[in-house]
């Protein structure tokens, strides 16, 4: 079953803008990573958080874990054509042999 | 370059007959995993391995099957048995302990069975 949740289900925005997307969970974990998919590819690793951290950074990637709410927030900054992708959460649960994935979110940079 | 390949990238197959996804890693990765993916749903794990000879089922194993007799390697069989084979399926692999690492994925074999 899936865990991860993700809001919005698409975002479109313009280029240059920034975008955010949510995730939502609902059990104990370990971690927490964000992953991109290109239409019709595999999936590329873009950062892990642990339950322990609060904040990441990665490039012009920033992502936020509140594990008191069991979310998290990933914010693609100053956004360009290129990340246009579909973007999902994944969690490692505490004592569960499994990540789950979320659906996902749409999203779409327009030039 | 090291990665993981995923083959054929398109496959047809008619109802009843089984069929075997290749994925073979070259990053020298303990685990391997397989999930599905179907139009606007998550990824659902299938089957995983952390280490050779030894592998465990995932939320829908039924109606699958695989082997990991080579540390390289961790082929899927969707058999007759599964009622809705229709989908794209992704293998991945992670250095380490099982789910506590980023996962490397292939680019996935789209299998379409009629």
């Amino acid at each position: 079953s899936q865990q991860g949740e993700e809001d919005p289900q698409a975002l479109s925005i313009q280029e240059g803008e920034n975008a955010t997307m949510n995730c939502s969970y609902k059990t104990s974990i370990n971690n927490l990573q964000w992953y991109r998919q290109n239409s019709g590819r595999g999936l590329v690793h873009l950062i892990l958080i642990r339950s322990n951290e609060r904040e990441k950074h990665s490039g012009r990637l920033r992502v936020t874990l509140d594990t008191s709410k069991k979310s998290s927030s990933l914010l693609i900054t100053a956004s360009r054509a290129a990340d246009t992708a579909s973007y999902f959460c994944a969690t490692a649960d505490v004592g569960n042999n499994d990540m789950r994935f979320g659906a996902g979110t749409r999203l779409t940079v327009k030039p | 370059d090291g990665g993981i390949t995923q083959s054929p990238k398109y496959l047809f197959r008619k109802e009843g007959q089984n069929v075997t996804l290749s994925c073979e890693q070259n990053l020298n990765h303990d685990a391997m995993y397989w999930y599905r993916q179907d139009p606007g749903q998550g990824l659902r794990l299938i089957y995983y391995s952390q280490i050779v000879n030894d592998f465990q089922k995932g939320d829908i194993a039924e109606g699958y099957s695989v082997s990991r007799e080579k540390k390289e390697s961790f082929p899927l069989t969707v058999t007759s048995a599964q009622k809705n084979p229709t989908a794209f399926y992704l293998c991945a692999s992670s250095p380490g302990t099982v789910f506590n690492s980023p996962l490397h994925f292939g680019n996935g074999t789209r299998l379409t069975v009629t």
